[in-house]
């Protein structure tokens, strides 16, 4: 049973409307992450989180917020979409003293027009 | 500046030989160092890390990695590949005291020929 599952699977927005993407862990992990995957960057940390009610700034979180209202939950917004968001969104969760080991989710695939 | 590099973008091996993805990190201090696989169209999984101990650190489906810190490197080999083993393949690696936080190379796409 997958234990990391982020929603929607596919998204289309328009420039300049909000986004949310979802994500729930039932790993119990304190830590959650959101990465962005583009052709010949690999991923990129967008923002990650050690428990709820945290969220600390990844390497590149210009244009994204995120919320941790609880454990399992964490959610990654674009309050104004714009076309160089266009990306497959990964969520995953860690251990906060593991050997770097995380579970990724099976990702979010979004097109900004 | 912390970095993790992965100097092939693509790898096409035969069903049955045997492989080797290169990782190379540049970083100070203690680190982990870690691989994940990729299939298409999915999220990564986890295949095997290093952090102590023996350099040689065995994965699931017959992978293993191998440390080497003259080398500042981190290579994943496979003995005998299966064409299930195409994917591609990211080295990621973490300072000791960045509570989780990864860094990951661009991956390497291994091919796999029937």
């Amino acid at each position: 049973e997958a234990a990391v599952t982020q929603s929607p699977r596919n998204k289309v927005a328009v420039t300049g409307g909000k986004v949310t993407l979802s994500c729930n862990q039932t790993n119990n992990h304190n830590n959650m992450y959101w990465y962005r995957q583009d052709t010949g960057h690999g991923l990129r940390l967008i923002h990650y989180s050690y428990g709820a009610g945290s969220t600390e700034k990844g390497d590149i979180p210009d244009g994204y917020k995120a919320s941790r209202p609880s454990q399992e939950n964490f959610s990654l917004i674009l309050e104004l979409a714009t076309p160089s968001q266009t990306s497959v969104y990964f969520c995953a969760s860690g251990d906060l003293l593991g050997g770097g080991e995380q579970y990724f989710g099976p990702g979010t695939r979004l097109t900004v027009l | 500046t912390q970095t993790v590099s992965q100097s092939d973008a693509h790898v096409t091996v035969f069903e049955g030989d045997s492989v080797e993805l290169r990782c190379n990190y540049s970083y100070g201090g203690s680190i982990y160092l870690s691989w994940y696989i990729q299939h298409h169209g999915r999220g990564l999984q986890f295949l095997l890390k290093y952090y102590s101990g023996n350099p040689v650190v065995q994965g699931v489906n017959g992978f293993e990695a191998e440390f080497s810190k003259s080398d500042s490197s981190f290579h994943l080999r496979k003995a005998s590949v299966h064409w299930s083993d195409s994917a591609v393949y990211f080295c990621a690696a973490r300072r000791g005291s960045a509570l989780g936080r990864l860094h990951f190379g661009a991956g390497t796409q291994l091919i796999v020929i029937p």
